[in-house]
């Protein structure tokens, strides 16, 4: 089983609209959790921590939920410029990706 | 402020080519990661370093070799290129699984 799993996607929604992703883990051992994104043909960077007490950021929302072994993004009020591929990960020692979910945000 | 830094930028390779792709860092972070990224798909771990001196396997190491002699710098080596490591490769360096993963720009790779 892979360590960090997502939907790849892709996820079409129209400006405005709310957005969740999900992204579920395996090693129960991992300690923190993160969200990038990642546009086309760029490395990622950090979006924002996942914290077990949850974490907001303007219109992004994450949350880690470790009784069922999954974290999720929730982006509101979804901008064109939200259109990328956002990366989960979890890692105990090294850092271990989920496959990226594709959001494009249609005008 | 550097941060990562990987060379080149892109690169083709005949089959059968050797060559390195060069990633070094200027944080003095203990970690350090290559990756894998195939068009469409996310990023498969190559080999990471915990440590100068100390290298794991990832996903996906076969056809891969590294080293790390010191803190900054941490090569990765393909002996004999095949086009299935046609790929964008991207290092990254980071105080392990619990931080923060800070990325180069990447070194896109062709094999013919």
């Amino acid at each position: 089983r892979k360590e960090v799993e997502q939907d790849p996607g892709p996820f079409n929604v129209p400006e405005g609209a709310t957005v969740a992703f999900n992204c579920t883990y395996s090693n129960s051992a991992s300690q923190s959790f993160f969200w990038y994104r990642q546009d086309c043909r760029k490395e990622p960077k950090l979006l924002m921590s996942v914290y077990s007490s949850g974490n907001e950021d303007g219109r992004f929302t994450a949350q880690l939920n470790r009784a069922s072994q999954y974290i999720s993004l929730l982006i509101r009020d979804s901008k064109l410029s939200d259109s990328a591929t956002y990366l989960c990960t979890g890692g105990y020692q090294k850092v271990t990706f989920g496959t990226g979910t594709k959001l494009q945000v249609i005008p | 402020n550097a941060g990562v830094t990987q060379t080149p930028k892109f690169r083709i390779l005949k089959i059968g080519q050797s060559m390195t792709l060069q990633c070094t860092q200027d944080m003095n972070h203990n970690y350090m990661y290559w990756y894998r990224q195939d068009p469409g798909m996310g990023l498969k771990l190559i080999y990471y370093s915990v440590g100068a001196g100390i290298t794991d396997k990832g996903e996906v190491p076969n056809g891969y070799n590294v080293s790390r002699s010191t803190t900054e710098d941490f090569p990765l080596r393909l002996e004999l290129a095949a086009p299935s490591q046609t790929s964008v490769y991207f290092c990254a360096s980071g105080q392990g699984g619990s931080t923060e993963a800070f990325f180069g720009q990447g070194t896109r790779l062709t094999v013919v």
